[in-house]
């Protein structure tokens, strides 16, 4: 069975400063990880994803992840946050045996404060 | 815009009824995906297709089903609704890429409410 765990419901940063969003996933077989994100009142769009190549990768509108198989984390990060950067964030995992399907994280609300 | 849509985006209806949820999927993506996302659950993997056949289950009720037609497009039917079906229904597409890496393209969703 594949998991996802993102700490912090809420996250509220200042505009410029650093985001992390945290993941850590559990998984018996390798995992794809994936980050996506919600606006209100939209359906979701992938960020980044990390499907067994490089372990850092980078998405759109400046964020990234590292994938670390020591931690089974997959962390997100943006060196500066932006206004537009608040939404919630969700972290999902799937694989290649078993089961395909996203399984998701609660997520995660970004708050961008001026 | 993923260029998966979703028809309708608000739905109001009663407990006990029965509604119809459709999604078309991106050109050229053959497999369908039904997600529900709620307040309690999350959001949650409901059932998937691929190219017309079911392909996997996930915590679909036995009220609710799905079917994917010769065009692609996919229908997700709800039944004997109750208040707790109130949810956003998502529909994602993908191409069928081997080994489960390839990005699920989001719609919008519809609204369900279930008075």
């Amino acid at each position: 069975a594949q998991s996802v765990t993102q700490l912090g419901s809420h996250v509220s940063v200042s505009e410029g400063a650093l985001v992390l969003l945290r993941c850590n996933y559990s998984s018996s077989v390798p995992p794809y990880l994936f980050w996506y994100v919600q606006y209100p009142n939209q359906g979701l769009q992938l960020l980044l994803k990390y499907t067994s190549a490089a372990t850092l990768v980078k998405g759109i509108n400046g964020f990234e992840a590292e994938f670390k198989k020591s931690e089974t984390s997959f962390h997100l990060t943006k060196p500066s946050a932006h206004m537009s950067d608040a939404a919630e964030y969700f972290c999902a995992v799937s694989s290649d045996t078993g089961r395909r399907a996203l399984t998701f994280g609660s997520g995660t609300r970004l708050q961008v404060q001026p | 815009d993923s260029g998966v849509t979703q028809t309708p985006k608000h739905l109001i209806t009663a407990t006990g009824q029965r509604v119809t949820l459709r999604c078309s999927p991106r050109s050229g993506d053959l497999s369908v995906y039904w997600y529900q996302q709620s307040l309690d659950q999350g959001l949650q993997f409901l059932i998937q297709y691929y190219n017309g056949e079911e392909r996997a289950k996930g915590n679909i009720l036995e009220r609710f089903s799905a079917q994917q037609f010769p065009d692609l497009h996919s229908e997700l039917n709800l039944s004997s609704l109750e208040l707790g079906d109130s949810a956003l229904y998502f529909c994602a597409s993908s191409v069928d890429l081997a080994g489960g890496r390839e990005t699920q393209y989001f719609g919008p969703g519809t609204r369900l409410l279930v008075l």
